[in-house]
């Protein structure tokens, strides 16, 4: 069974420029959040999808979204970049059986430079 | 605030001895805890978890003990292999509407030297 892949795993970006980044959980998983890595603050939750739906939100500037497609796949998306936003990201998908442990199962992630 | 903290930075132990690995929390709200093993250049994988009605968890050499009463839950390994040498994170889960989160320690790394 194939694992959350995201794509790309690495994105060079400029300040003020947008980025999307594109997650595809485990066949079967409905549930997908995504996450921030930096080195000063680890891990931290940015939002939740479920069936299309966002249920949870963390504290991030209106400048990231996401969404999910009717297939399960997610996207983020990150606009008018700042250098602050240089982190790893990483999606995480659940599934149904396991949402009220909220055991998820992460991708590699994307590594994204901004410059 | 930081609700789930790790307060170890680095741990070093030698091969076939214990690891313990220490996590503790803040908010009393938390329902499950669970924790992650992250290799560089990899997504952070599932270890194990425990709910909070319990105060130990058992899986193979994986054993994760919760003491709510001290907001306090450890991660013990038995016998310490070179393989986990990794970063470990503890992570806490909320109920309700803050069910779809996990929030995190900011991780420990363990060294198992052979």
């Amino acid at each position: 069974k194939a694992g959350v892949t995201q794509t790309p795993r690495y994105l060079i970006k400029t300040r003020g420029q947008q980025v999307t980044l594109s997650c595809s959980p485990i066949s079967g998983h409905r549930s997908v959040s995504w996450y921030q890595q930096t080195p000063g603050q680890g891990l931290q939750f940015l939002f939740e999808y479920f069936s299309e739906t966002q249920r949870n939100k963390g504290n991030f500037p209106g400048r990231f979204s996401g969404r999910q497609f009717s297939n399960s796949r997610s996207e983020m998306n990150v606009s008018t970049l700042e250098l602050g936003d240089s982190a790893l990201y990483l999606c995480a998908s659940s599934k149904r059986q396991e949402l009220a442990k909220n055991i998820q199962y992460f991708g590699a992630g994307t590594r994204l430079s901004v410059l | 605030d930081q609700q789930v903290k790790q307060n170890s930075p680095s741990l070093s132990v030698q091969e076939g001895r214990i690891s313990i690995l220490n996590c503790d929390y803040t908010n009393s709200m938390f329902d499950y805890f669970l924790w992650y093993k992250k290799y560089p250049a990899e997504g952070p994988t599932f270890l194990i978890s425990i709910s909070s009605i319990k105060d130990k968890n058992e899986d193979g050499r994986f054993t994760v003990f919760l003491n709510k009463s001290a907001k306090h839950l450890s991660l013990h390994i038995v016998p310490s292999q070179p393989g986990d040498s990794a970063v470990y994170f503890c992570a806490a889960s909320g109920s309700g509407g803050s069910n779809y989160k996990l929030t995190f320690g900011k991780g420990t790394l363990l060294t198992v030297n052979p």
